[in-house]
């Protein structure tokens, strides 16, 4: 089956942790993305990546880290400079605009809580 | 930065009515997106039009677009109850961006 995954559904983190969320595609799309949801909210751009090796960052990035090791996993570093990290987590992977239709694929979130 | 707003931010009928919502936009775009969210899970990409594209239809999905307004529209006929969900638009701006840009939900519920 193609699709994007993300690991683990559910996390507690306690103050002052790093956490790290795990985000795999094997859809062969060069372009992936992480987003931060809040309860009644949209979607907020925390880290995109088009390429291995290089990322930008979004709306949201302090706080977060990310690394494009491998086309096929972005993995997303909520640090403890995050204030206020208890959201639920999705990624998101397309091609690039150049390459046709740019719709995003979603994994199935992290949902990541603060004790 | 959120640059579509949904209208309404909750809507309620009943099974077999149809059920539309709004997205109003700011600037300029290359494409609009609808997507669909179930409590809890990823979002699930619905349909794109482009900007030269007025209206497309998908099932029993239709979407309009007004770039002279910046508003787009998402009507669900004959709606059931497993259309249960929030609705969200999402806009690419011109550019060549491969940003999306999401607004903050239209939250619909059919009753059975």
């Amino acid at each position: 089956d193609g699709g994007i995954t993300q690991s683990p559904k559910y996390l507690f983190r306690k103050e002052g942790q790093n956490v790290t969320l795990s985000c795999e595609q094997n859809l062969n799309h060069d372009a992936m993305y992480w987003y931060r949801q809040d309860p009644g909210q949209g979607l907020r751009l925390i880290y995109y990546s088009q390429i291995v090796n290089d990322f930008q960052k979004g709306d949201i990035a302090e706080g977060y880290s990310v690394s494009r090791e491998k086309k096929e996993s972005f993995p997303l570093t909520v640090t403890s400079a995050q204030k206020n990290p208890t959201a639920f987590y999705l990624c998101a992977s397309s091609t690039l605009p150049g390459q046709g239709r740019n719709e995003q694929f979603f994994g199935p979130g992290t949902r990541l809580t603060v004790l | 930065s959120q640059q579509g707003e949904e209208d309404p931010q909750a809507l309620s009928i009943q099974e077999g009515e149809n059920a539309t919502m709004n997205c109003s936009y700011k600037t300029s775009i290359n494409n609009l997106q609808w997507y669909r969210q179930n409590s809890g899970r990823g979002l699930v990409h619905l349909i794109l039009i482009r900007s030269n594209e007025r209206e497309k239809h998908s099932g029993r999905l239709r979407v309009t677009l007004d770039t002279s307004k910046k508003s787009s529209s998402l009507l669900i006929t004959a709606s059931r109850a497993a259309d249960t969900a929030s609705y969200f638009c999402a806009t690419a701006t011109q550019g060549g961006s491969e940003k999306l840009v999401f607004g903050k939900g239209t939250k619909l519920t059919v009753n059975p």
